[in-house]
């Protein structure tokens, strides 16, 4: 089962807009990463967040941690069509099993 | 570096047919896994690795078999291909389990 949830499943935006994008998780954490995947390609990674952080800040990208709601969000300021991809986040948990958990991802479409 | 290199890019197997998918890193990362992709989904962990001579089965074990003989490399094999195994895999790295994972480009499996 997907440990990490994103939302929306979609997302179409004018090139200039900001795009957010949310994730929600079930179990308790180590830290939240956030992965970008063009089509076609591989993942990249974006940006770390560990669970006893709350913000979090790389170039265009914000990416917020709620951990007594379970979620966290990434913004993307001033999109550009080049954003146009797919973006996962990813768990590590705090117990258990050491491996990444992905969620389903949100698609989203930048606009020129 | 090359970073993480999968070979082969795209292959068609026949059900019950028997193949490996090769991975390798030159990064000296600890941690390797792979990861199977299915059309509109999140990735879902086949197996890792923490070291070589450990492994450990993932999220979605079943039907795959992995070795690490050493800290380069991480095969995939499949006993007996099946349609259901129809997917891209994707092999990652890192220095920990911490860390941010390095993604390879991926190898396209159809399985007729």
């Amino acid at each position: 089962s997907q440990q990490g949830e994103e939302d929306p499943q979609a997302l179409s935006i004018q090139e200039g807009e900001n795009a957010t994008m949310n994730c929600s998780y079930k179990t308790s954490i180590n830290n939240l990463q956030w992965y970008r995947q063009n089509s076609g390609r591989g993942l990249v990674h974006l940006i770390l967040i560990r669970s006893n952080e709350r913000e979090k800040h790389s170039g265009r990208l914000r990416v917020t941690l709620d951990t007594s709601k379970k979620s966290s969000s990434l913004l993307i300021t001033a999109s550009r069509a080049a954003d146009t991809a797919s973006y996962f986040c990813a768990t590590l948990p705090g117990t258990g099993r050491r491996a990444l958990t992905f969620g389903s991802g949100t698609r989203l479409q930048v606009q020129p | 570096n090359a970073g993480v290199t999968q070979t082969p890019k795209f292959q068609v197997l026949k059900t019950g047919q028997s193949m490996t998918l090769q991975c390798a890193q030159d990064m000296n990362h600890e941690y390797m896994s792979w990861y199977r992709q299915d059309p509109g989904m999140g990735l879902r962990l086949i197996h890792y690795s923490v070291g070589a001579g450990i492994t450990d089965q993932g999220e979605v074990p079943n039907g795959y078999n992995v070795s690490r003989s050493t800290t380069e490399d991480f095969p995939l094999r499949l006993l007996s291909a099946a349609p259901s195994q129809t997917s891209v895999y994707f092999c990652a790295s890192s220095q920990g389990i911490m860390g941010t994972q390095y993604f390879g480009p991926g190898t396209r499996l159809l399985v007729l």
